[in-house]
């Protein structure tokens, strides 16, 4: 099943602009990870948190956690065209499968000019 | 490096068809992953190896086998292909056990009609 939830699905904003895009999920994590998608392409890695951690800093990138809350926000400052994109958190706990992800159904990041 | 490489890039099958995905990195990578991503769904674990010998199921194995006979190669087998495996295949690979970023390749359109 699916762990974490992205909200909005869809986010729609003009250059310049910042996005923030939220993530919910359900059980302990060890940490959480935030990666992007270009359509037709495979995902990128932008950013892990661990759960001790509360915020974290990427370049235009912005991570919180919040374990009490069980929810994540990422938000990316002075957005670019090039940052439209599908954006999906991943939930991590480690097992004897290393860093096991499980992934939400993503936010639609679109930037127009 | 090349990173991650999956072939092929695109396959059409039909139902009762088999085929093999295959999976390259040259990071020397202990662990590996294949995930299948479907509309609306986010990517989902389907198997993965912890190291080369070894492998192991995860969220939705049915209808999929694996093999990793080389470290840097992880194969994905379908036996009996049916329409619900129709998707874009992921692969991806991570260094070790800790909490570190997977990284994926390209991806695999399967259909099958």
């Amino acid at each position: 099943s699916q762990q974490g939830e992205e909200d909005p699905q869809a986010l729609s904003i003009q250059e310049g602009e910042n996005a923030t895009m939220n993530c919910s999920y359900k059980t302990s994590i060890n940490n959480l990870q935030w990666y992007r998608q270009n359509s037709g392409r495979g995902l990128v890695h932008l950013i892990l948190i661990r759960s001790n951690e509360r915020e974290k800093h990427s370049g235009r990138l912005r991570v919180t956690l919040d374990t009490s809350k069980k929810s994540s926000s990422l938000l990316i400052t002075a957005s670019r065209a090039a940052d439209t994109a599908s954006y999906f958190c991943a939930t991590a706990w480690l097992t004897g499968g290393g860093n096991k992800l499980t992934f939400g159904t993503g936010t639609q990041l679109k930037v127009e000019l | 490096n090349a990173g991650v490489t999956q072939t092929p890039k695109f396959r059409v099958l039909k139902t009762g068809q088999s085929m093999t995905l295959l999976c390259a990195q040259d990071m020397n990578h202990e662990y590996m992953y294949w995930y299948r991503q479907d509309p609306g769904m986010g990517l989902r674990l389907i198997h993965y190896s912890v190291g080369e010998g070894t492998t192991a199921k995860g969220e939705v194995p049915d209808g999929y086998n694996v093999s990793r006979l080389k470290k840097q190669n992880f194969l994905l087998g379908l036996e009996s292909a049916a329409p619900s495996q129709t998707s874009v295949y992921f692969c991806a690979s991570m260094l070790g056990r800790e909490p570190y970023e997977q990284y994926f390749g390209p991806g695999t359109r399967l259909t099958v009609t």
